[in-house]
């Protein structure tokens, strides 16, 4: 089992729309949470990072962490076609490296 | 600025040559990643560094080598020993403490023509 997945969509939505975006994770060690967005042929960068249980907001994105359930999620509200892109999630692993999930493909269609 | 820089962001090999990726970021951090990353897939940890001098094999290390002489440096070298090599190799660094956030650089695409 892998220590963090996402479901790889794609997850298409029409411009303006909220996009939900799911990570479940393994370890219930884990407290601390990251999401990366990357655009094509691109290296991801960080969009937030999120401490243990209940919600992080940052403009239109927000970031939640549910320790019981083992889930994080990330919603962007008033998508724009500027949102198209993969977003990853992270979290820590031994040897203060990082396990990121396989990645979900967003397209925001105007 | 502070980052991280990946050169070259193309790179062609022939097949049965070694070539070296670059990595270098002035972010005055410890640790040190290589990814490889295939289409439509996740980062997959090659190797790692946590101090100059040292470094660990990451999941997919077979058929490749790094080297930490400087602490701003992490070069890659993709050795003709690895059989499928066409990727996109992405370098990241990040602080020795824990929970912290990894930061990258834009890649570099890797072809075998």
């Amino acid at each position: 089992q892998k220590e963090v997945e996402q479901d790889p969509g794609p997850l298409s939505v029409p411009e303006g729309a909220i996009v939900s975006l799911n990570c479940t994770y393994s370890n219930s060690a884990f407290q601390y949470f990251m999401w990366y967005r990357q655009y094509s042929r691109k290296g991801p960068e960080l969009l937030m990072y999120t401490y243990s249980s209940g919600n992080k907001e940052d403009g239109r994105f927000t970031a939640q962490v549910d320790k019981s359930s083992k889930y994080i999620s990330l919603f962007i509200r008033d998508s724009q076609p500027s949102d198209s892109a993969t977003y990853l999630c992270a979290g820590p692993a031994a040897g203060n490296k990082l396990t990121f999930g396989g990645g979900t493909r967003v397209l925001v269609k105007p | 600025d502070g980052g991280i820089t990946q050169s070259p962001k193309y790179l062609f090999r022939k097949e049965g040559q070694n070539v070296t990726l670059s990595c270098e970021q002035n972010l005055n951090h410890d640790a040190m990643y290589w990814y490889r990353q295939d289409p439509g897939q996740g980062l997959r940890l090659i190797y790692y560094s946590q101090i100059v001098n040292d470094f660990q094999k990451g999941d997919i290390a077979e058929g490749y080598s790094v080297s930490r002489e400087k602490k701003e440096s992490f070069p890659l070298t993709v050795t003709s020993a690895q059989k499928n090599p066409t990727a996109f190799y992405l370098c990241a660094s990040r602080k020795q403490e824990q929970n912290t956030e990894a930061f990258f650089g834009q890649g570099t695409r890797l072809t075998v023509v």
